[in-house]
Parts: structure tokens; C-alpha cells; sequence
């Protein structure tokens, strides 16, 4: 079992931008895919997109389109999420997690507080 | 965009006992759905993929079934560990949705 461990609760101004960590315990990188999925508090979960460990390519959510950008570093094990142009309706905890070979996501790091204040 | 549907959004069971969740999905998605179990200020976990396989190390009270656009998650002779909310998630297509959860609260 894979570890994925997150940065640290971040709080940022309406507009602002944040950058998510996600550090995986072992080699993951090309064999396994990263999901981003957040929670708004009190609310489900939702999928924000999908980066492939092997080629790079994305997939992100229609509503996070022009705004969000996910990436890896293979040699750090670590994959990131970053959203930009910040609303308060960005609150919410989000999650990495590991899609492996069969499309699943078997591991998920611990989540991380985005809070976006005025 | 694939809408998935869970019933019912609320349910109350007692220890012991055995309960279904149901999980619609607005167009047929084979068997590419996956069940998790999520508690308060944790991760969700995965129980279940490919509609019936049970994750390692869940246990086997723990079923799932179906295929196209009905699924279902089944919890046998409940233990206190189980209540907690379920969500479906659909891997047909992008994007990939989740049900709207189903809180299971001990009665």
C-alpha cells in the first residue's frame, strides 16, 4: 500500500492562487495515475480531474477548466494541483489519490484545507 | 455528464442487522463503479471496484453487485465500525461523477 502524504492546510484571499502537494511513499510514477477529487465542508465528493503518471496528460473538470493545472515530478515522487482565481466557494478539503493500473483509486492522502476567505 | 442517483440519502440501522444502498446511474456504465466508505474528518476509503470486487483488507460483510445502470452495496450483520457515509463513483467516462452519499446512522 501506497502512502500519500499531503502539504498543510493553506488559507488564501479571494482571487489568490494555491498549490497542493501530494508525496507518495514509494515510486509511483509512470506505473500510476493521480485523481484530485475535493469536499466543500458538509458536502460530497467531487472529481476535479486526473493527471497520467506516464504521459502527463490531464483531464480536468468543465468547472475547473482555465483555472487549474495539475503536474508531477517523478524524481520527488510528488504531484500538484494548483487553482487559481479563487472563490469562497473553493472551501473545501482536497484529496489526491492513487488511480492505479486497473482505473482505481485504492490510496488516498489525507487531505488538505483550502480555505478562501475576503 | 453521467448523474449518478443513491438511495436513499438517509438510513438508520441497529447493529447486527443488514442493509442495502442502491446507486442509479443515468446512462449504462458496465461494471465500471466503485463504493466508498467515508467517517468524519477522514479519507474516503475504497470498499468495493469493478461493481463486486471487495478492496484487500475490507471485510467480507461487505458486498457489491450489478451492472449497466442499477448497483448495489450491501452491509451484512452491521458493526459499529460501518456506520459512516457511502459513495458510488462511476469510472465509464469523464468526467468521473459520485453519487450524493448515503449517511448510515446507528438506530
Amino acid at each position: 500500500q501506497v502512502q500519500l502524504v499531503q502539504s498543510g492546510a493553506e488559507v488564501r484571499k479571494l482571487g489568490a492562487s494555491v498549490k497542493v502537494s501530494c508525496k507518495a511513499s514509494d515510486y509511483i510514477f509512470p506505473k500510476s495515475d493521480i485523481t484530485w477529487v475535493r469536499q466543500a465542508p458538509g458536502q460530497g465528493l467531487e472529481w476535479m480531474g486526473w493527471i497520467s503518471g506516464k504521459t502527463g496528460d490531464t483531464s480536468y473538470a468543465q468547472k475547473f477548466r482555465g483555472r487549474i493545472s495539475m503536474t508531477t515530478d517523478t524524481f520527488t515522487r510528488t504531484a500538484f494541483m494548483e487553482l487559481r482565481s479563487l472563490r469562497s466557494d473553493d472551501t473545501a478539503i482536497v484529496y489526491c489519490a492513487l488511480q492505479r493500473e486497473d482505473g482505481y483509486s485504492h490510496d488516498w492522502g489525507q487531505g488538505t484545507l483550502v480555505t478562501v476567505s475576503s | 455528464d453521467i448523474q449518478l442517483t443513491q438511495s436513499p440519502s438517509f438510513l438508520s440501522a441497529s447493529v447486527g442487522v443488514g442493509v442495502t444502498i442502491t446507486c442509479r446511474a443515468s446512462q449504462g456504465i458496465s461494471t465500471y463503479l466503485a463504493w466508498y466508505q467515508q467517517k468524519p474528518g477522514k479519507a474516503p476509503k475504497l470498499l468495493i471496484y469493478g461493481a463486486s470486487t471487495l478492496q484487500s483488507g475490507v471485510p467480507s460483510r461487505f458486498s457489491g453487485s450489478g451492472s449497466g445502470t442499477e448497483f448495489t452495496l450491501t452491509i451484512s450483520n452491521l458493526q459499529p465500525e460501518d456506520f459512516a457515509t457511502y459513495y458510488c463513483q462511476q469510472l465509464n467516462s469523464y468526467p468521473i461523477t459520485f453519487g450524493q452519499g448515503t449517511r448510515l446512522d446507528i438506530k
